[in-house]
């Protein structure tokens, strides 16, 4: 059983259209993170959120964090296929675990 | 380049034997995290050491094991292979726990056991 589940696991678009991408759990994280992972790499980080209803944009990717802190979404604005990659979300358990859903791998075509 | 090393990139083994990949975390980090990642399975939590010691568990098999010793550096140990092991081994560290900060992921060991 998964214990973050992600939404869609698989997105083909073209580019310029706009995308909404789900992590969502039963659990309580004290924070939530976003990763992008290219083939043959490890995950990036590119954001962290902390506090419920949390809103953190970078540059045209919007993260933000559920008021119960048990789900996150991240939504980009006129995807680039530079955009292309598995996404992750991760939740923090304690101050140990990271515990990482399945990925979202997005693909944006010309 | 996140500053964690890990190593070999590759390995291939034969079912039965017994590997030993390792990892240099981040000049200055304590914490080193394993995860294993499947392409059926996601990046799975196997452990964590934090200056030395181990400080949480995952979904670590009894036949791996992993040690961090003094100079920091972190070894994952794989034996009797099955073929199910084959996967990307991925390394993280960060200075403390993770509450506040972040962890930086190495560019993984791919295992392959044939």
């Amino acid at each position: 059983t998964q214990l973050l589940e992600q939404s869609p696991q698989f997105l083909s678009i073209q580019e310029g259209e706009n995308l909404t991408v789900y992590c969502n759990s039963s659990s309580v994280f004290s924070s939530l993170q976003w990763y992008r992972q290219e083939p043959g790499e490890g995950p990036v980080l590119l954001v962290t959120v902390v506090t419920g209803g949390e809103v953190k944009k970078l540059k045209r990717l919007t993260f933000q964090f559920g008021d119960a802190r048990k789900d996150s979404s991240l939504h980009i604005t006129a995807a680039q296929p530079g955009d292309t990659g598995l996404y992750l979300c991760a939740g923090v358990q304690g101050a140990q675990k990271l515990v990482f859903g399945q990925g979202t791998r997005l693909t944006i075509n010309p | 380049d996140s500053g964690v090393t890990q190593t070999p990139k590759h390995l291939i083994t034969a079912t039965g034997q017994r590997v030993t990949l390792r990892c240099s975390p981040r000049s200055g980090d304590l914490s080193v995290y394993w995860y294993q990642q499947s392409l059926d399975q996601g990046l799975q939590f196997l452990i964590q050491y934090y200056n030395g010691e181990e400080r949480a568990k995952g979904n670590i098999l009894e036949r791996f094991s992993a040690q961090q010793f003094p100079d920091l550096h972190s070894e994952l140990n794989l034996s009797s292979l099955e073929l199910g092991d084959s996967a990307l081994y991925f390394c993280a560290s960060s200075f403390r726990g993770l509450r506040g900060t972040e962890a930086f992921f190495g560019q993984g060991t791919r295992l392959t056991v044939v």
